[in-house]
């Protein structure tokens, strides 16, 4: 079964540096959720996005963005990038079901971001 | 204080045994709860996924949730070398967006001995 794509899945960048995560949820799933993990943390949620407009929004730092395009792919942007956002990023997916229940979350295989 | 308390262990086990995670949560408004398995380095790994009081069994795993308590558990079964992991709960709610973000505890790191 097709999972969830995200791309890089490494990445180095140096400090005050830009970077783009992308993440290309299950087929037919419509949201899509970021988060973050540092090392021997567990994920901590960023935002999520339902139908391209922002749904929930937990830690995200100001100077992180993202968006969901049309085809249901999302991008997180990250500027001014800081040694303490070293970390695994988590993009999952998930389906709204019949009656407006959704279904779980489907993880990542993740972007590992080294900021030097 | 964490909203889902999670023991982050290690926790080691001899190969057979019946491996018992669990986990309390704190929010009222959650009202979903998964078991996820994450590898070194790797993506967390869906287990068990109930909205719901009592048992839920999928092959070896069988989640327990307690809503009055608010305790969440997971059994694993004749347990195996394979299944030595970081074992996540998590639990999540419905605002108005419905597309809420998931609530993790800390993890319990899990040895199974051969």
């Amino acid at each position: 079964a097709a999972g969830v794509i995200q791309s890089p899945r490494h990445l180095i960048k140096e400090k005050r540096e830009t970077a783009t995560l992308k993440c290309y949820p299950i087929p037919r799933h419509d949201t899509v959720y970021w988060y973050q993990q540092g090392p021997g943390q567990d994920p901590q949620f960023l935002i999520s996005f339902y139908e391209k407009m922002q749904s929930d929004k937990g830690s995200i730092p100001d100077r992180f963005s993202a968006q969901q395009f049309s085809d249901y792919h999302s991008e997180l942007n990250m500027s001014s990038l800081e040694l303490g956002d070293s970390a695994l990023y988590f993009c999952a997916s998930s389906s709204r079901l019949a009656g407006g229940a959704r279904d779980t979350q489907y993880f990542g295989p993740g972007t590992r971001l080294t900021v030097l | 204080q964490k909203e889902v308390e999670q023991d982050p262990g290690p926790l080691s086990v001899p190969e057979g045994a019946i491996v018992s995670l669990n986990c309390t949560y704190s929010n009222s408004a959650f009202q979903y709860f998964m078991w996820y398995r994450q590898y070194s380095r790797k993506g967390p790994e869906l287990l068990m996924y109930t909205y719901s009081s009592g048992n839920k069994e999928d092959g070896r795993f069988t989640a327990q949730v307690d809503k009055s308590s608010k305790y969440i558990s997971l059994f694993i079964r004749d347990s195996q070398p394979s299944d030595s992991a970081t074992y996540l709960c998590a639990s999540g709610g419905y605002s108005g967006g419905g597309a809420d973000g998931l609530t993790f505890g800390k993890g319990t790191h899990l040895i199974i001995q051969p």
